[in-house]
């Protein structure tokens, strides 16, 4: 079964900080890894995602994550926080072959100005 | 930029009631989904649909649970007899296809008393 890890359930920045949010999946076959970020009041939004290829991928709002498929992960950074990235985030993986997307428990950003 | 909807954005019912919850895919979207967010929990799959059938399910997906896409437009999940921890936000989601990013829409709040 499939599986999704979020190490970090709440973290706080300030403003210019970097931010690296990481995310470790379970599963033996081939993945699809999605970040999705659901500002305060609104819906869920893709912000990246990952089928094949560069294991770098770049996002909106200046984000990128890396895959790693040695260790299971598919962390999310961006270099300078701003307020406006105050959010949840979540990492979601889909295992190729299966149409479900298993979601972790999501980290809380809080980004001070 | 094509949305998915969902109505109603907050449901109360009493506990053995039944509930319709709706939802309105992007338009040329042909796979569609249902999740839901139990407070203080992960986002979990319930069941996707397409081409008129379930084509796959959870465990939660059980016997008092049904989707169905009654006309062109409208996709619903139906909950025949309501229990206290049915209490959750219900994600609807659509994609193109199997393998292409799921586009959420904003959530129906279900409240069971």
């Amino acid at each position: 079964a499939q599986s999704v890890s979020q190490h970090n359930h709440h973290v706080i920045l300030s403003e210019a900080a970097s931010l690296e949010l990481g995310c470790n999946y379970s599963y033996g076959g081939t993945v699809n890894l999605f970040w999705y970020v659901q500002y305060p009041g609104q819906h869920l939004q893709l912000l990246l995602k990952y089928f094949s290829g560069d294991p770098l991928v770049k996002g909106i709002k200046g984000f990128e994550a890396e895959f790693i498929k040695s260790k299971f992960s598919f962390n999310l950074r961006k270099p300078s926080v701003q307020w406006s990235d105050t959010a949840e985030y979540f990492c979601a993986v889909n295992a190729v072959g299966f149409q479900k997307l298993v979601f972790g428990t999501g980290t809380r950003l809080l980004v001070s100005p | 930029e094509p949305e998915v909807t969902q109505t109603p954005s907050h449901q109360v019912t009493q506990m053995g009631q039944e509930v319709i919850l709706r939802c309105v895919p992007i338009s040329n979207h042909l796979y569609f989904y249902w999740y839901r967010q139990i407070l203080g929990q992960k986002v979990e799959f319930l069941v996707s649909f397409y081409n008129n059938e379930i084509s796959e399910k959870s465990e939660i997906f059980d016997d008092q649970f049904s989707v169905e896409r009654p006309d062109g437009s409208n996709f619903t999940l139906k909950i025949r007899s309501t229990k206290l921890e049915d209490s959750a936000m219900y994600f609807c989601a659509s994609s193109e296809n199997h393998r292409d990013t799921q586009y959420f829409g904003p959530g129906t709040r279900l409240t069971v008393l």
